[in-house]
């Protein structure tokens, strides 16, 4: 049974709508990390958090921004969507990072 | 439509055989490896791990190898199974709390 979860699972909007994909977790874990995966490649880091009031920018350059109000829930928002940011985001949280990485199951967005 | 598989290196295995899954890695300073199994629809699932002080290490079904010379990662899953079918990715840090993944292999496994 998955500690981490993510909604929605599915996402298709329209270009230049805001969206906000939800991430909770209840295992307590102070680090949640997002990451975008194109189709059959690799994980890139977009987002991390260290705990409440902490945000940092991953590796890959990205126009969502995170928050980190509650240590159990980390959102990801598009302020506008457009076609490029058709992706899966993918969720995780650890305890002892790297260590014990949690992954959810991950939101599908397609903007068309 | 979607270009799954394309860029994804594929392995097809018969049910019963050994499976050999290889990865490179670029920074001589990463100490930690790790290998995910990510199946469709799903998140990465933690498989086993390897510290840098080490070369082998066994699992249930599943070996690491890991060759810091020439910096290479290997997980091999004995008796593959249908079940064992997915898109394995193998992942590294460099003692810093962030994991950078590699591109995955899809294994597919036939009766």
């Amino acid at each position: 049974e998955a500690d981490i979860y993510q909604t929605p699972r599915y996402l298709v909007i329209g270009t230049g709508k805001k969206i906000t994909l939800e991430c909770s977790q209840t295992m307590g874990h102070d680090k949640m990390y997002w990451y975008q995966q194109d189709p059959g490649m690799e994980l890139h880091l977009i987002h991390y958090s260290y705990g409440v009031n902490s945000t940092e920018k991953g590796d890959l350059s990205s126009e969502s921004t995170v928050s980190r109000i509650r240590t159990e829930h980390f959102p990801l928002t598009l302020e506008s969507a457009r076609p490029s940011h058709t992706s899966q985001y993918l969720c995780a949280s650890s305890e002892d990072s790297p260590y014990g990485y949690t992954f959810g199951s991950g939101t599908r967005l397609t903007v068309v | 439509g979607e270009s799954v598989g394309l860029h994804l290196p594929t392995l097809s295995v018969q049910e019963g055989d050994n499976s050999i899954i290889n990865c490179a890695y670029s920074n001589s300073a990463s100490d930690y490896f790790i290998w995910y199994k990510q199946e469709s629809g799903k998140g990465p699932q933690f498989i086993i791990d390897i510290r840098s002080n080490m070369d082998k290490r066994q699992g249930q079904r599943v070996t690491v190898l890991l060759n810091k010379t020439v910096k290479h990662l290997s997980l091999q899953i004995a008796a593959t199974q249908p079940g064992d079918s997915a898109v394995y990715f193998c992942a590294e840090t460099d003692n810093t709390d962030k994991l950078i993944f590699g591109t995955g292999t899809r294994l597919q496994v036939f009766p």
